[in-house]
Formats: C-alpha cells, structure tokens, sequence
C-alpha cells in the first residue's frame, strides 16, 4: 500500500531565509509526487508534480521540489521564504502500479514564516 | 477553462439528520472524481474516488456513501450522521485519458464544512 509522512507539524522561517518541507513516501511501484498549499478555510492548491526525468522540479510562487528516490523523499524548497507563503502544505503521492486514481495524502506541515 | 463547484460551504447539522453534498465539475468529461475529509485543518482522509459513472471506490468503512449520477457529478450522503462526521469535506477531481492519467493532479473544490450538533 503507498503511504506519505511528513515529519514536521510546524516549520518556523525568517523571511528572507531559505526553507525546507520534508515528505517521504512509500509506494510498490513508480511514485507520482505532488506538493499542495492550502490557506485558511480553502481547498489545496497544486504547486508542482513529479512524474519522470530531471530530480528537481519547479513549480508555482517559486516553489522547487527535489526527488531522492534511494531516500524515497521528495521535500519542497524554496531559496527565499516570503511572510504570504505561511500556509498548511501537504506532499501527495500516487501509485501508478497499484491503483490508477488512488492518491494520498501527508498529514501536513504548516509552514509559519516571520517578518 | 475548467470549474469545480462545491455546495454548501458550511453547514450544522443535528445527530441523526440524513446529509446531502454535492460537487460538479464543468469544462471536462470523464473525470475521476474524490471526496476528502479533513478534520481539525490538518491531514486528508480519502473518503472515496470514482472512475466513471455508477463506479465508486470506498476507502474507509463509515456511515457515509457516495453517488456517481452523472458524469460530472459526484454526491457524498449519510442516512444518520454522527459527531464524528463533523469536519472540513473536499471534492476534488482529476483528468483521465491516454496519457494525462497518472500525472494529472488534483483540482479542489472550496469545500463544506460540516458541524454535526
């Protein structure tokens, strides 16, 4: 069965200063990976995927990802944090071998970023 | 350009009351459609996800069921809701086809947030 784990409830960050999300996953055959940032009382927002080819993947508001697949990680990066990018960001993952459409979810990271 | 609709955006509801959500999405055809939960703003629970018409996937055993009518069209219910259904439900659908299957993400609705008194 697939299954995604975010280490971290909270991730404090100046402004101005890099951050780091971390997300794990396990999966039985190829993993597709997904960022998404939800804002108080809203739906997820897709911010970038990871399906094939170049490690590193860039998506929106300057948002990166780096896939490891020896780690199985697959953690969001940003080189310079912004106060508005404070959110609950969750790393998705589908199991293209054992199911098509099945796509989990992490339990979260709220990322607070301070002026 | 592609729309999902999802309504009610809240609602309160008494122990043992029947439930009714819908969601819609317009600007695709033959999407795989998913109900959320989320409880206390943090992790996702899927609920459930449909490949087609008639076709729903149960992931968690509940006094929740889904409905497929139509196409576009996905419906979470429950004969009797209990406390514990009170949370933050999200639809959410995805594109299907040759090709565009495995990597299409998932676009969320708004979401309902169900308060069960």
């Amino acid at each position: 069965a697939q299954s995604v784990a975010q280490p971290e409830d909270q991730v404090n960050v100046a402004e101005g200063n890099p951050l780091t999300v971390k997300c794990t996953y396990s999966v039985s055959g190829n993993p597709y990976l997904f960022w998404y940032v939800q804002y108080p009382n809203r739906g997820l927002q897709f911010l970038l995927k990871y399906i094939t080819g170049d490690n590193l993947v860039k998506g929106s508001y300057g948002f990166e990802a780096e896939f490891n697949k020896s780690q199985t990680s697959f953690h969001l990066k940003k080189p310079s944090a912004l106060v508005s990018d404070s959110a609950l960001y969750f790393c998705a993952v589908r199991d293209w071998y054992s199911s098509a459409s099945k796509i989990i979810f992490g339990s979260g990271t709220r990322l607070s970023i301070r002026p | 350009s592609q729309t999902i609709h999802q309504w009610p955006a809240t609602l309160v509801q008494p122990v043992g009351s029947p439930l009714s959500l819908e969601c819609t999405v317009e600007g695709t055809s033959n999407p795989n459609l998913y109900w959320y939960r989320q409880a206390a703003g943090r992790g996702l629970q899927l609920l459930f996800y449909s490949v087609g018409i008639g076709q729903i996937s149960s992931e968690v055993p509940q006094n929740l069921s889904a409905s497929r009518p139509q196409d576009r069209q996905f419906i979470l219910s429950s004969k009797k809701l209990l406390l514990s259904d009170s949370g933050f439900y999200l639809c959410a659908w995805s594109a299907t086809g040759q090709g565009s299957a495995g990597d299409s993400p998932l676009h969320f609705g708004n979401g309902t947030r169900l308060t069960v008194t």
